[in-house]
């Protein structure tokens, strides 16, 4: 079983509202990710982060920032929330190796957020 | 640019049956494939993960096969029960660089 969290779960916001959600993982993992999905469609990367102040914008163009401050943290912020953000926000993590051989990747439980 | 593909896209089957899902991915140069199951609103669960250098990764009912130099990958499912319904995920990683991900297969086990 993984150890990886966030919060909220669930969370419904007002158009124009800044809303942080938080991921933390305490397996000591390098690696960590935020995806977005759509009821019943597929994942997008929206960011990543390969160590303490190292992030990447993923495949899928977002509005979002992320932090990578310490090892064990990788909130994710949109300064501005908007309807089309309705969504589920996925953290990940994975141990690292430089190559990227046998990472396995675990996943938080997810943020379903609803911007009205 | 890696691309990874799921069929079918969706499959119901009646409790009991055996059942395979596939992948298939356009770059063979892999180092890790990997399968999810994912339940409605949840996180994904990680099920299998097979090293380039292996053919097979077997976990009580399911057995999962990699074919790198064809680019395919087979989920195999014994002994389907309600239980399995779920989407099942495939995904593979080229080096130092993040999971590909296909589309999934929604797979329902009818009692």
């Amino acid at each position: 079983e993984a150890d990886i969290y966030q919060t909220p779960r669930y969370l419904v916001i007002g158009t124009g509202k800044k809303i942080t959600l938080e991921c933390s993982q305490t397996m000591g993992h390098d690696k960590m990710y935020w995806y977005q999905q759509d009821p019943g469609m597929e994942l997008h990367l929206i960011h990543y982060s390969y160590g303490v102040n190292s992030t990447e914008k993923g495949d899928l163009s977002s509005e979002s920032t992320v932090s990578r401050i310490r090892t064990e943290h990788f909130p994710l912020t949109l300064e501005s929330a908007r309807p089309s953000h309705t969504s589920q926000y996925l953290c990940a993590s994975s141990v690292g190796n430089p190559t990227g051989d046998r990472e396995t990747q675990y996943f938080g439980p997810g943020t379903r957020l609803l911007v009205l | 640019k890696q691309e990874v593909t799921q069929i079918p896209a969706a499959l119901s089957v009646p409790e009991g049956e055996n059942l395979v899902l596939n992948c298939s991915f356009t770059d063979s140069a892999i180092y890790n494939l990997q399968w999810f199951r994912q339940d409605p609103g949840k996180g994904l669960t990680s099920l299998l993960l097979i090293q380039s250098s292996q053919r097979e990764q077997t976990s009580g009912r399911l057995n999962a096969s990699l074919d790198k130099s064809s680019g395919r990958s087979t989920l195999y499912i014994a002994a389907s029960q309600p239980g399995d319904s779920a989407t099942y995920l495939c995904a593979v990683n080229s080096g130092n660089t993040p999971l590909v991900f296909g589309k999934g297969t929604r797979l329902s086990v009818i009692a």
